[in-house]
C-alpha cells in the first residue's frame, strides 16, 4: 500500500530564510512517481514538479530544490530565500505505476513566510 | 485550452438533498478523478474513471456515485447529502501515456456545506 508521510504540520519563517518541506513515503512498487503541489490561500492546487523513481538526480528551479533519496524513501523541497508569496499549503504524493495513476497524499505542510 | 473546469464554485445543502457537482476537461485525458479535502487535511480519492463507460472506487467512495459517458465529463453525484459531506471537492485529469506526464491537472474546486 501507498503512504506518504508530511511530518511538518506547519512551518513559519522570515522572509530571506531558506526552508526545507520534508517527505517521506512508503511504497512496493519498484516503479513509481513523486510530486509536489502548491495551494496558495486561493485554494487551487498548482503542480510543482514530477520525479520518477529510476531518476534520483536532484533539481533546481529558480529558488526551489527537490531533493530525492530512495535510500531514505524521502523527497524534500526546499525554498531558497523564501519570500511572503511562497505562503501555502505544499503536498507531497506518490503515484504508482501499476496502480490507475490515482495518488496518494500527504496532509500538507502549512508555510507562512512572514515580512 | 481552460483545463479542468468544475462547478458550482460554491454550494449549500441541506440534509437529505441531492446534487450533482459537475466536471469537464478539454485536454483529451483519459483518466479522471474526483479527491475531496477536509479542513486541514490532504486529498482523498472518492472515484477514478480510466475513460469513458469505466469508473471505480477510490478510498472514500460511500454516499457518492460517477458516471463517465464522455471522454470530457465526468460528474459526481451525492444522494442523500450528510454533514460528514461538508468538504471542498477536487476533480483532476491525467494522461499517463501523453510522453509520461503522470501529474494531474486539478480543477478549482468547489466547496460544499451540508447543514
Amino acid at each position: 500500500a501507498q503512504k506518504v508521510t508530511q511530518a511538518q504540520t506547519e512551518i513559519s519563517v522570515v522572509e530571506k530564510e531558506d526552508v526545507t518541506l520534508d517527505c517521506v513515503y512508503e511504497t512496493r512498487d519498484t516503479t513509481y512517481y513523486l510530486f509536489w503541489y502548491k495551494q496558495p490561500p486561493s485554494g487551487e492546487l498548482v503542480f510543482l514538479i514530477r520525479r520518477n523513481s529510476f531518476d534520483e538526480q536532484n533539481e533546481i528551479s529558480g529558488r526551489y530544490s527537490w531533493n530525492f533519496q530512495k535510500s531514505t524513501s524521502s523527497f524534500n523541497f526546499t525554498i531558497t530565500a523564501s519570500q511572503v508569496v511562497d505562503s501555502a499549503v505544499y503536498f507531497c504524493a506518490l503515484s504508482e505505476a501499476g496502480g490507475n495513476n490515482d495518488m496518494r497524499f500527504g496532509a500538507g505542510t502549512r508555510l507562512t513566510v512572514k515580512p | 485550452n481552460a483545463g479542468v473546469t468544475q462547478t458550482p464554485k460554491f454550494r449549500i445543502l441541506k440534509i437529505g438533498q441531492s446534487m450533482t457537482l459537475q466536471c469537464t476537461q478539454d485536454m483529451n485525458h483519459n483518466y479522471m478523478y474526483w479527491y475531496r479535502q477536509d479542513p486541514g487535511m490532504g486529498l482523498k480519492l472518492i472515484y477514478y474513471s480510466v475513460g469513458a463507460g469505466i469508473t471505480d472506487k477510490g478510498e472514500v467512495p460511500n454516499g457518492y456515485n460517477v458516471s463517465r459517458s464522455t471522454t470530457e465529463d465526468f460528474p459526481l453525484r451525492l444522494e442523500l447529502a450528510a454533514p460528514s459531506q461538508t468538504s471542498v471537492y477536487f476533480c483532476a485529469s491525467s494522461d499517463p501515456w501523453d510522453r509520461g506526464r503522470y501529474e494531474q491537472y486539478f480543477g478549482p474546486g468547489t466547496r460544499l456545506t451540508v447543514t
